[in-house]
């Protein structure tokens, strides 16, 4: 699949935990966004990086960090979770965002539930 | 600030009947907007960018800078149009270019 994946794809955990969510990217895509979804607040950017380094951020809690290794994959990690973090996590990537009309592909998305 | 309002969170028409989904956008400098779409339980998907004016599976949309808007239109809907569908506005570099996506739409076709 040259598509961008995500894994896993449903996790469940309890309150006070920490989990790493995976993203792999298109091939040749350099930029990593990842997003938010929940019922209440939609659709919301978190933060992105590009070629390795983080290049911005979104609405992301001081308790979420991700990186971006040299293969161009990257992970999202959350700790200390809390009920509200309960949401569909998105990762998206593009060739380069500043490119007029650059499209983001999304994954599937992963599907966390804290209990 | 940036930020796109889709007012209608649901849709329902009659298969056959146009369809308008609006898409609202405040944008200081010159917007690049997005419509994207997302079936049953699958990954969101570019439908349409309004810098390419194009048409997909019969949906346009037409940038309006003066009503600062950016409506998604069919003519004739088609029940597999069922779907959410997120306006979105790509962000400036401080945002990385991200993207800022409305609340969403879900259009429900009924035959």
């Amino acid at each position: 699949d040259s598509g961008v994946t995500q894994t896993p794809k449903h996790l469940i955990t309890a309150t006070g935990q920490r989990v790493t969510l995976r993203c792999s990217p298109r091939s040749g895509d350099l930029s990593v966004y990842w997003y938010q979804q929940s019922l209440d607040q939609g659709l919301q950017f978190l933060i992105q990086y590009y070629n390795g380094e983080e290049r911005a951020k979104g609405n992301i809690l001081e308790r979420f960090s991700a990186q971006q290794f040299p293969d161009l994959h990257s992970e999202l990690n959350l700790s200390s979770l809390e009920l509200g973090d309960s949401a569909l996590y998105f990762c998206a990537s593009s060739v380069d965002g500043r490119l007029a009309g650059n499209e983001q592909f999304f994954g599937p998305g992963t599907r966390l539930t804290v209990l | 600030a940036q930020r796109v309002t889709q007012p209608e969170k649901l849709l329902s028409v009659f298969k056959g009947a146009p369809v308008e989904l609006k898409c609202n956008y405040s944008y200081s400098g010159s917007p690049e907007l997005f419509w994207y779409v997302q079936y049953s339980r699958q990954r969101l998907q570019l439908l349409l960018r309004h810098i390419s004016r194009e048409s997909i599976k019969g949906f346009t949309a037409d940038l309006n800078k003066g009503e600062t808007s950016f409506h998604l239109k069919k003519p004739f809907a088609q029940e597999e149009d069922s779907a959410m569908y997120y306006c979105a506005l790509k962000g400036n570099s401080n945002s990385g270019y991200a993207l800022n996506f409305g609340k969403g739409t879900s259009l429900l076709v009924t035959p």
